[in-house]
């Protein structure tokens, strides 16, 4: 199994610019996550999923939008980028968050920069 | 407001010394996980508790629920180079909620 998966590694965007960070995995797990992480902040949560279909807002949502059309994929999209969406972006993905010991695999992460 | 704080934010120390590092709540949560994060990776679960006052090992590194399932702690002893990154707590609540990620612990061991 490849796991969790993230495209691209590295980019660097123009403020206003748009794009996409990609996310798969391929463990069949039901919710699905998209965190942010800024130096010294910890991971915030961004959006997540609990299934095809269906996604929800976390803490930090505004400047993104997020959809989940299959199990396996949780595109992150940013539509007007900013100076302040300067972050390492992690997916996260786990089986079912009704248990609450349920474990979170991340991929290794985008950098994104916006200049 | 954090819901999960950990302390000390930063701690740099020689190979084998013992150190302790701390996650506090004024909440209670079901469960309390550890991440460890190494640089350029996403982080990856080392242990999860759920009972008050439960202790887990793993190999040298013992980790604490509170009684009161507010708090958490992680003691590694004799620390080596090998254990440097950033130790990330994560509080479990019931129900479909996601967890709540505390700042880190970066560590930092010295050859």
């Amino acid at each position: 199994n490849a796991g969790v998966t993230q495209t691209p590694k590295f980019r660097i965007l123009k403020i206003g610019q748009s794009m996409t960070l990609q996310c798969a995995q391929d463990m069949n797990h039901n919710y699905m996550y998209w965190y942010r992480q800024d130096p010294g902040m910890g991971l915030k949560l961004i959006y997540y999923s609990v299934g095809a279909g269906i996604t929800d807002k976390g803490e930090v949502p505004n400047g993104y939008n997020v959809s989940r059309s299959t199990t396996e994929d949780f595109p992150l999209r940013l539509e007007l980028a900013a100076p302040s969406q300067t972050s390492v972006y992690f997916c996260a993905s786990s089986y079912s968050r009704l248990v609450v010991t349920d474990t979170q695999y991340f991929g290794p992460g985008t950098r994104l920069t916006v200049l | 407001t954090q819901l999960l704080e950990q302390s000390p934010q930063f701690l740099s120390i020689q190979e084998g010394e013992n150190l302790t590092v701390y996650c506090n709540s004024s909440s209670v949560f079901s469960s309390l996980q550890w991440y460890r994060q190494e640089p350029g990776e996403g982080p990856v679960l080392l242990v999860t508790v759920v009972t008050g006052g439960e202790v887990k090992k793993l190999k040298r590194l013992t980790f604490q629920f509170g009684d009161a399932r507010k708090d958490s702690s992680l003691h590694i002893t004799a620390a080596q180079p090998g254990d440097t990154g950033l130790y990330l707590c994560a509080g479990g609540r019931s129900g479909n909620t996601p967890l709540v990620f505390g700042k880190g612990t970066r560590l930092s061991v010295i050859a």
